[in-house]
């Protein structure tokens, strides 16, 4: 299957500064990508979809000042948490998509767990 | 009403036996269906696809039920591997845009 990479795959921050987190496409180009978020013993929810070019798309009630995302090239989709808070500690997940026999398959990177103290 | 629903469980089968989980959706538009595992604490994992006519994948085995809204995973031979939360994930349109995850339904295997 498709891999995607993220990193870092762990970060501790201090309320007030900003992570950047990187999400990689390694052996295919993706043209779009998804940010989602997963607090503990939920499911994921999309925050936003990261389209190359272009600017993302958010999900309602995803503040788009707050979690910039930077789609510059084919392979590399960037989430920054800006000015992060206790309550931005979650687990983030990218996905990016992959066509296969007429369906689209989400490939997800391995998720960065950040904590903000 | 969430877009996809699944019984968050847990389900706790003995080792060899046979599990089932449903998942409905409320969207007909829903054009392709897919089950995801994952482990505590890690990224989910394509389990399979879910297509019209019923696929099957070793001990796996995936229906679609349009007419009805649900998708279903069958797990016969339970390993103790298979303990994962399962999710049930729906692409509510033909393109990437709009991918829906259940909340998962927790599976656990006791020897």
């Amino acid at each position: 299957g498709a891999v995607v990479s993220q990193h870092p795959s762990r970060v501790i921050c201090k309320s007030g500064t900003s992570v950047k987190i990187e999400c990689r496409s390694l052996d295919f180009q993706a043209t779009t990508m998804f940010w989602y978020r997963q607090f503990p013993k939920q499911s994921l929810m999309l925050m936003a979809t990261s389209n190359e070019g272009s600017k993302a798309t958010y999900e309602q009630g995803v503040e788009k000042d707050k979690f910039l995302i930077n789609h510059a090239s084919l392979t590399l989709s960037t989430l920054t948490v800006t000015s992060a808070h206790p309550e931005d500690s979650s687990f983030y997940i990218c996905s990016a998509t992959v066509t296969s026999g007429g369906a689209y398959e989400q490939y997800f990177g391995p998720g960065t767990r950040l904590t903000v103290t | 009403r969430k877009e996809v629903e699944q019984d968050p469980g847990p389900f706790n089968v003995p080792e060899g036996a046979t599990v089932a989980f449903n998942c409905t959706y409320s969207n007909s538009a829903s054009q392709s269906f897919f089950w995801y595992r994952q482990d505590c604490r890690k990224e989910p994992k394509l389990l399979m696809s879910v297509y019209s006519s019923g696929n099957e994948d070793g001990r796996f085995t995936a229906q679609l039920n349009r007419a009805s809204q649900y998708i279903s995973l069958l797990i016969r031979d339970s390993k103790l591997s298979d303990s994962a939360t399962y999710l049930c994930v729906v692409n509510r349109y033909s393109s990437a845009s709009k991918i829906i995850f259940g909340s998962g339904t927790r599976l656990s295997i006791r020897p």
